[in-house]
């Protein structure tokens, strides 16, 4: 069945670059998404890749998919505490109506 | 400014009691969505409207119903036969195949 896998944890250095990954099943999904989950809070689109893409940069975010290998990665660049959150990763579903089906997220904190 | 408003932020339920949570939008989307979230879980979808009176089920429907007598509203109700309510539900609405915008959430906790 569809499923995306993540990388429960990151911890970086402010300043530092971030990098987290995502493994999917879908070979058919048109779309990719990143999405950011503050303490609380609902969650928030960063950014997106279409499958046709393999790289797409969005000022200090950078995301690469690797369609062969089913792996897609959000770079956050000069990474900050405000950027510490859940970093969930989705892919639409090949059952149509634009069902997204997300991994379980990545915790990133950023320490001084 | 448009967006997504769910409400109540925090709501309790006891038990054998049926609760109602509301998700407003005015982004003039047609498609709406709810999910569950649980601690160190993705977002599980519960049930999505493409339409104005037409909903379906998703991935985990049981013990919840929704209506979508309007464009803008798609409420949840978490029935008594809901026996693991306890979550945080976020609502969602799209335009087409656009991307999913969220809501805030609401936390509910049962009593």
């Amino acid at each position: 069945g569809e499923d995306v896998e993540q990388s429960l944890f990151l911890s970086v250095r402010e300043g530092d670059s971030s990098v987290i990954n995502c493994t999917y099943t879908d070979s058919s999904s048109t779309y990719l998404y990143w999405y950011k989950q503050e303490p609380g809070a609902g969650l928030q689109l960063l950014t997106y890749i279409f499958s046709n893409m393999d790289m797409k940069q969005d000022q200090r975010l950078t995301v690469l998919l690797n369609k062969k290998d089913k792996h897609l990665s959000l770079r956050i660049a000069d990474t900050q505490t405000g950027d510490s959150a859940i970093y969930f990763c989705a892919e639409i579903s090949s059952g149509g109506y634009n069902k997204l089906i997300f991994g379980a997220g990545t915790r990133l904190a950023v320490h001084p | 400014d448009g967006g997504i408003t769910q409400s109540p932020k925090y709501l309790f339920r006891k038990e054998g009691q049926n609760v109602t949570l509301s998700c407003e939008q005015n982004l003039n989307h047609d498609a709406m969505y709810w999910y569950r979230q649980d601690p160190g879980q993705g977002l599980r979808l519960i049930y999505y409207s493409q339409i104005v009176n037409d909903f379906q089920k998703g991935d985990i429907a049981e013990g919840y119903s929704v209506s979508r007598e309007k464009k803008e509203s798609f409420p949840l109700t978490v029935t008594s036969a809901q026996k693991n309510p306890t979550a945080f539900y976020l609502c969602a609405s799209s335009a087409g195949g656009q991307p999913q915008h969220f809501g805030d959430g609401t936390r509910l906790s049962i009593l």
